[in-house]
């Protein structure tokens, strides 16, 4: 399975945006780029995902690089409430019966 | 609400015992999967299933055995409980083009 690299950590004030960037120079063709996110003491909950396009939600956007071997997930107004881990994994379009977590980034808003 | 239930929510065994954490979904999703979440790592991938009667091994896999008879269910068997085992499990479903649900996870503690 292709695997991504996350930063640790990041910082944000609230009611700023946030970027958390994720490289995933091994990607393949097939392999869609999700997001989830993980509160304190709940499962993970799907944020976003993306083939090639870049693709907004209520909750997010994720901006895919032209050649896919990066992403980003764009917080527009971070709240409080988005204080959580954030995970980058990839999957097949037509395997998603595994996926393969990361440590994810660990977003701490600054009020 | 529809979704993934997990029981029970916490459990503490005791060295040797066998016990079977539940997993149930009603959004007929084919694939589901069950996670262990170590203290401040991410989720590791234990077993996995495409569908009822199709089941594989995941990352970790040793220790815990699975079964999917039905496409609600899909039950962990720790056999032999170890403190190495002590971990918060998050059970999951999803069916392809759809996101994944995780339930709320079981709190399990071997002494």
């Amino acid at each position: 399975d292709a695997k991504t690299t996350q930063p640790n950590s990041m910082e944000s004030n609230e009611e700023e945006p946030v970027h958390l960037p994720c490289n995933h120079s091994t990607i393949s063709g097939t392999d869609y780029i999700h997001w989830y996110r993980q509160l304190p003491s709940q499962g993970p909950e799907y944020v976003i995902h993306g083939l090639t396009s870049n693709v907004n939600n209520r909750m997010a956007s994720l901006a895919i690089a032209e050649d896919r071997k990066s992403s980003t997930l764009i917080l527009h107004r971070a709240t409080l409430r988005d204080a959580a881990v954030y995970y980058c994994i990839l999957s097949t379009w037509n395997r998603d019966d595994k996926i393969i977590f990361g440590k994810g980034t660990r977003l701490h808003i600054l009020p | 609400n529809a979704g993934v239930t997990q029981t029970p929510k916490f459990q503490v065994l005791k060295t040797g015992q066998s016990m079977t954490l539940q997993c149930a979904q009603d959004m007929n999703h084919e694939y589901m999967s069950w996670y262990r979440q170590d203290p401040g790592m991410g989720l590791r991938l234990i077993h996995y299933s495409v569908g009822a009667g199709i089941t594989d091994q995941g990352e970790v896999p040793n220790g815990y055995n699975v079964s999917r008879s039905t496409t609600e269910d899909f039950p962990l068997r720790l056999l032999s409980a170890a403190p190495s085992q002590t971990s918060v499990y998050f059970c999951a479903s999803t069916s392809s083009g759809s996101q994944r649900t995780f339930g709320s996870g079981t709190r399990l503690t071997v002494v």
